[in-house]
Parts: C-alpha cells; sequence; structure tokens
C-alpha cells in the first residue's frame, strides 16, 4: 500500500532557529513530491514540487531535498518565524493515478520567540 | 483571481441527517478533488473530477457518500444520514490539469463538518 511518513509529529523551535523535517514515502511507480503549509484553519498551501530527477528545491527560506533511491525527503526551514507555525505535510504522487495525491500525516510546527 | 471556494464554512447537523457541501473552484481547472481530514490525521482522498471523464469514486468511504460535478464547475458533496464519524474537515481542490505531473492543486479553506 502507498504510504507516506513523516517525522517527527511535532516540534519547537526559537525563533531565528533552523529546522529540518523528515519524509519516508513507499509510493512507486513515483512521479512527484510535494510540500504544503497548512495554516490552522486554511487549506494547504504549495511550498514545492519536485520529480524524481530533482535533488533539491527551494522557496525562500523553505528547501526541499529528494533522494529518490532511498525514498526520503526532507523539508529544511532556516531562520524559522513565527509566521512559520504550521503543519507541513509531505505529499506523494504516483505515476498514471490521476494526480491522485498520498498525504503524510503532517509535522506540526510551533515557532516561540 | 479568485481561488477556491467552499461553503459553508462550518457545518453542525444531528446524527442521520443529510448535508451537501459545495466547492468553487478556480474558474477554467478541470480537475475537482474532494478530501477529508479527520482531527489529527492526514488528508484523505475521497473523489476526483477530470472533464467529463467518470469521476474516480475510490476513496469513498461508504455509499452515504456521493458527489457530483454540474457543469464541470461547481461541486457538491453529500453525505447521506450523517455518522459522528464524519465529523472532519471536508477540503476541496482544484487543478488546471489532471494526469501526473506537477499540475499543482489549489485548496480552498474547507468545510468543518461536525456531526453530534
Amino acid at each position: 500500500k502507498n504510504q507516506v511518513e513523516q517525522s517527527p509529529q511535532s516540534l519547537i523551535i526559537l525563533e531565528g532557529k533552523n529546522c529540518t523535517l523528515q519524509c519516508n514515502y513507499t509510493v512507486s511507480p513515483f512521479s512527484n513530491l510535494r510540500w504544503y503549509k497548512q495554516d490552522t484553519g486554511r487549506g494547504p498551501v504549495s511550498l514545492t514540487i519536485m520529480t524524481f530527477s530533482e535533488n533539491t528545491k527551494s522557496n525562500g527560506r523553505y528547501t526541499a531535498t529528494l533522494d529518490a533511491d532511498t525514498k526520503q525527503s526532507s523539508l529544511h526551514i532556516t531562520a524559522s518565524q513565527l509566521s512559520d507555525s504550521a503543519s507541513y505535510i509531505c505529499v506523494v504522487s504516483a505515476q498514471a493515478a490521476g494526480n491522485k495525491l498520498t498525504f503524510g500525516g503532517g509535522t506540526r510546527v510551533l515557532v516561540k520567540p | 483571481g479568485a481561488g477556491v471556494s467552499q461553503s459553508p464554512s462550518n457545518k453542525v447537523t444531528e446524527k442521520g441527517k443529510d448535508v451537501e457541501l459545495r466547492c468553487d473552484p478556480i474558474s477554467g481547472h478541470t480537475a475537482l478533488y474532494w478530501y477529508r481530514q479527520s482531527l489529527g490525521q492526514g488528508l484523505e482522498f475521497l473523489i476526483y473530477f477530470q472533464g467529463n471523464s467518470a469521476p474516480d469514486k475510490s476513496g469513498l468511504p461508504s455509499d452515504r457518500f456521493s458527489a457530483e460535478r454540474t457543469g464541470g464547475s461547481v461541486s457538491t458533496l453529500t453525505i447521506q444520514r450523517t455518522q459522528q464519524e464524519d465529523s472532519a474537515v471536508y477540503l476541496c481542490a482544484s487543478s488546471s490539469l489532471a494526469g501526473g505531473g506537477r499540475h499543482e492543486q489549489f485548496f480552498g479553506p474547507g468545510t468543518r463538518l461536525t456531526v453530534l
């Protein structure tokens, strides 16, 4: 069964610090991997999208990495800000799946001043 | 332009009642998706519409759930004889193209359904 596992489930960091979120997946055949940010009470918003040929993708202070061989991805947040407090969701799309996405359970990040 | 909109934003209903949730996708988007997000859980795929093709209903949890998309635009998710376990946030998303690839899905704000 295609699955996406994320760790940690939650973390607390101080404003200005960096953090890294992990994502492991078993979705196959793999098409692309996305990281979404979901603020409380809002729908998810896309941060990055990577295909199997891409190893890293940045969006401002967010940098995603992908190792398609080990089926692992990470999302690194640099110089965290209070507005980074949200859930970060790793999402994987399988080939020929009609763009149907498999979602991880998310990592809830809380940035404290 | 306007994003994906959903209504109502919140819905409280009694067990056994039917509910209808509405999604207005981004204009011109041919693909529309419904997801469910239970408390503390990841998003769960429910149903997918692409153009005039038959919808992919593989994620619907029971025959109490149904959805339709009229005129290739607005979609309605109907839950009949609601149960307490149906309580969740129901999210709608749309994209301009389907079939894999990078076609980004844009999400609406969701409808929070509470079944008492």
